[in-house]
């Protein structure tokens, strides 16, 4: 299947600073990417949905100012969290898929910890 | 609004002892269901995708299948490899997002 590369792995922050994640695919162009959160023995709850040049499109409850999503190339996709808080601390997610005719293929995941 | 339901929550099996994992969705306008499969600490890894009632697709020790209601995840003579979540998640005709299921956790003991 296609890859998807997600970095950090793992990150802790201080309460009050920014984070940023990427999102790369690899060996193919998304299109459309995705970020996820994802609590303990839970779903993935998506967060919001980038198509590379244009604004991300939230999920109701979802703090646009707060994550802050960037698709500026067909391959690369960010979340930045600012301002973060300990209730920010979760496992975040990010798919891409090349067009709708196509599967969605997963980052490994960023467990971000505030502290 | 699209709606996936997995079960079981979690499955403990014997190395060898076949089962199978339901998921249950309501979607208006059927474009795919998807089964995933994540371990611990990862992101989810594709395994499937299903398009229309009847149709199956197997890989290894998995074979998927799907009808108007439902889809099987079948995995036959498991090995402890094979423990991890499943997960199912459906498309619907109007956009391009997937719905989750809660997953399903299976652990095979040796």
């Amino acid at each position: 299947g296609a890859v998807v590369s997600q970095h950090p792995s793992r990150v802790i922050c201080k309460s009050g600073t920014s984070v940023k994640i990427e999102c790369r695919s690899l060996d193919f162009q998304a299109t459309t990417m995705f970020w996820y959160r994802q609590f303990p023995k839970q779903s993935l709850m998506l967060m919001a949905t980038s198509n590379e040049g244009s604004k991300a499109t939230y999920e109701q409850g979802v703090e646009k100012d707060k994550f802050l999503i960037n698709h500026a190339s067909l391959t690369l996709s960010t979340l930045t969290v600012t301002s973060a808080h300990p209730e920010d601390s979760s496992f975040y997610i990010c798919s891409a898929r090349e067009d709708r005719n196509t599967e969605a293929f997963f980052g490994q995941g960023t467990r971000l910890t505030v502290v | 609004e699209d709606q996936v339901t997995q079960s079981p929550e979690a499955l403990r099996l014997q190395e060898g002892e076949s089962s199978s994992l339901n998921c249950s969705y309501t979607v208006s306008g059927l474009r795919g269901l998807f089964w995933y499969r994540q371990d611990p600490g990862k992101g989810p890894e594709f395994l499937f995708t299903l398009y229309s009632a009847g149709e199956e697709k197997e890989k290894e020790r998995l074979k998927a299948t799907l009808t108007k209601k439902e889809s099987f995840l079948h995995i036959t003579a498991p090995k402890p490899e094979d423990s991890a979540t499943y997960l199912c998640a459906v498309e619907g005709s109007g956009y391009s997002t997937l719905t989750f299921g809660k997953g399903t956790m299976l652990l095979v003991s040796p």
